[in-house]
């Protein structure tokens, strides 16, 4: 089983559609969660930290679920602009912060 | 600007040749990581750096070095053991704290076999 596993997608939705990712992670003592974004053949790029209580950034929401072992991410009102690769990562609080990476869900967002 | 910078941005390797890749921050961050990416898949750790002078081997180190020698550069090199060179390269840096800060990327490296 992978450390961290997203869902495997692809999603494809219409623009102003509501969509949701999930990740689920093995290690139970994982301590920090974030969601990066890579655009096709771009390097990735911090979309947002996930915490204890949930968070949120205009369109985007991130939750937490410690028991279940998941974070996830809801778009709302999707834009053509959100298609992309949404990865999952989570870190131990030792080592450097390494971190363990999802492969990724893509997202199409279609006018 | 602070960031990371990978240079080059294209590179072609012989069979047999070693080649270096460059990763430069001026974000003042003490760690350092590289990663590797294959089509359709995620990243893949190299190998990361806490401090100056201090490396630690990532998920798939065999065929790759590196070097700390001053905290804004780690360089990686994909020796001829590398098999299989042919990927994105990423470099990235974090705070190092007690609690794990989100990591930044350069735009990369692609590496082909010539």
């Amino acid at each position: 089983r992978k450390e961290v596993e997203q869902d495997p997608g692809p999603f494809n939705v219409p623009e102003g559609a509501t969509v949701a990712f999930n990740c689920t992670y093995s290690n139970s003592a994982s301590q920090s969660f974030f969601w990066y974004r890579q655009d096709c053949r771009k390097e990735p790029k911090l979309l947002m930290s996930v915490y204890s209580s949930g968070n949120e950034d205009g369109r985007f929401t991130a939750q937490l679920n410690r028991a279940s072992q998941y974070i996830s991410l809801l778009i709302r009102d999707s834009k053509l602009s959100d298609s992309a690769t949404y990865l999952c990562v989570v870190s131990l609080n030792t080592n450097a912060g390494k971190s363990t990476f999802g492969d990724g869900t893509t997202l199409t967002v279609k006018p | 600007d602070g960031g990371i910078t990978q240079s080059p941005k294209y590179l072609f390797r012989k069979e047999g040749q070693n080649v270096t890749l460059s990763c430069e921050q001026n974000l003042n961050h003490d760690a350092m990581y590289w990663y590797r990416q294959d089509p359709g898949q995620g990243l893949r750790l190299i190998y990361y750096s806490q401090i100056v002078n201090d490396f630690q081997k990532g998920d798939i180190a065999e065929g790759y070095s590196v070097s700390r020698e001053k905290k804004e550069s780690f360089p990686l090199t994909v020796t001829s053991a590398q098999k299989n060179p042919t990927a994105f390269y990423l470099c990235a840096s974090s705070i190092v704290a007690g609690v794990s800060q989100p990591q930044h990327f350069g735009d990369g490296t692609r590496l082909s076999i010539l």
